[in-house]
């Protein structure tokens, strides 16, 4: 069976430090990989989005970049937080075609200070 | 950029009340997902509906498609506290990998 993992949980940063989330997922082959942001109480906030290694779409302009080394992993990184990259970051994957559902990792909430 | 919007935004009632949530845009899309989001953890899909008029239910929870295929609503029938969460819907279209979110509604269920 598939699974995700997504780590850390939960990371206290300070303004200015550098970040790296890593997602990888288990089971599939090739699979599109999607990172989001949620801001406390809100929707989904679509970040980037890969379809293969190395392709990388970006939806946000922002201080944040994405990077798919491996087929099965995607890393969200930054080199400078700013106090409003805080919030809840969710890692999801799905197979190809319009139909097929996300599946989320379990988050990590990223409290910048 | 599509526009989809949720609502209500927000919305608590007691248990055992029936509820309806909606899904609006001005696009047409290829299908639509509903996905509910507890606390804490990552959406988990609800439902996938396809074809324009659609009809899907899932035990208390009744999912329809827009004929026109640019809208959705999702009715509950006796609400229950288990029902507690943030709804969100998603559509996508054909050839298109990127999938974005409504806005979503907080639906409270008071017991």
């Amino acid at each position: 069976s598939q699974t995700i993992h997504q780590w850390p949980a939960t990371l206290v940063q300070p303004v200015g430090s550098p970040l790296s989330l890593e997602c990888t997922v288990e089971g599939t082959s090739n699979p599109n990989l999607y990172w989001y942001r949620q801001a406390a109480g809100r929707g989904l906030q679509l970040l980037f989005y890969s379809v293969g290694i190395g392709q990388i779409s970006s939806e946000v302009p922002q201080n944040l970049s994405a990077s798919r080394p491996q087929d099965r992993q995607f890393i969200l990184s930054s080199k400078k937080l700013l106090l409003s990259d805080s919030g809840f970051y969710l890692c999801a994957w799905r197979t190809g075609g319009s139909h097929s559902p996300l599946h989320f990792g379990n988050g990590t909430r990223l409290t910048v200070t | 950029t599509q526009l989809l919007e949720q609502s209500p935004q927000f919305l608590s009632i007691q248990e055992g009340e029936n509820l309806t949530v909606y899904c609006n845009s001005s696009s047409v899309f290829s299908s639509l997902q509903w996905y509910r989001q507890e606390p804490g953890e990552g959406p988990v899909l609800l439902v996938t509906v396809v074809t324009g008029g659609e009809v899907k239910k899932l035990k208390r929870l009744t999912f329809q498609f827009g004929d026109a295929r640019k809208d959705s609503s999702l009715h509950i029938t006796a609400a229950q506290p288990g029902d507690t969460g943030l709804y969100l819907c998603a559509p996508s279209n054909f050839g298109n990998e990127k999938l974005t979110f409504g806005t979503g509604t907080r639906l409270t269920i008071i017991p």
